[in-house]
């Protein structure tokens, strides 16, 4: 079976533009989270969607967006892109929401940006 | 407010040696989960163990063992007879939130090298 595919593994844009990030989640997966990671700030939670809805938000600007397809599959789209958020974004899927009892995510590699 | 706390940033052993790798947490929901994971340097995060709030009972699953203490606020994880292959970074996470509404909080993380 298919794990979590991201793409692309590797970009790199250029402060001010905007970037959008692909994952398809394993198949019959409905719930797609979405988090950052970098070196000072760790792994930080960004938003889960849930047959297409977005469950939950963390604490980022809303420069931060996503969405979620009906086959599940979801983008995350960062416009006027910052130094800053270089980092490697990674996406985990799962049946159910997170939390429901019977919920294990899975990630995938990530996508690791470089704005410069 | 959920926090995680892995206070300890890098640990180094000897091949067979046991270590643990220590997480405390603070929550003020009454229901939550409490989740390791493994991120070798591929990236992907790999998921190790789940635990609810309910849920006190240690758990061992081969070289790995679980304590969770709620009086102390803590999810400790044992690796016995450590080997290379577990050198990686562990993430001890926390998902609380009320109204079906998860938030999942990670630790900053754990270092181990397991030297031969």
């Amino acid at each position: 079976k298919a794990g979590v595919t991201q793409t692309p593994r590797y970009l790199i844009k250029t402060r001010g533009q905007q970037v959008t990030l692909s994952c398809s989640p394993i198949s019959g997966h409905r719930s797609v989270s979405w988090y950052q990671q970098t070196p000072g700030q760790g792994l930080q939670f960004l938003f889960e969607y849930f047959s297409e809805t977005q469950r939950n938000k963390g604490n980022f600007p809303g420069r931060f967006s996503g969405r979620q397809f009906s086959n599940s599959r979801s983008e995350m789209n960062v416009s006027t892109l910052e130094l800053g958020d270089s980092a490697l974004y990674l996406c985990a899927s799962s049946r159910e929401p997170t939390g429901y009892q019977s919920t294990e995510a899975f990630f995938g590699q990530g996508t690791r940006l470089t704005v410069v | 407010a959920q926090k995680v706390t892995q206070a300890q940033t890098e640990i180094s052993v000897v091949e067979k040696e046991d270590v643990t790798l220590d997480c405390v947490y603070e929550t003020r929901d009454t229901t939550y989960y409490l989740f390791w994971y493994k991120q070798p340097p591929s990236g992907e995060l790999v998921f190790l163990i789940r635990r609810n709030s309910f849920d006190e009972q240690n758990e061992i699953s081969g070289r790995y063992s679980w304590n969770f203490q709620k009086s102390t606020s803590s999810f400790n994880f044992t690796i016995t007879a450590s080997q290379v292959v577990d050198s990686a970074v562990y993430f001890c996470a926390l998902s609380g939130g009320s109204g079906g509404y998860q938030k999942v909080t990670f630790g900053t993380g754990t270092k181990l090298q397991v030297i031969p």
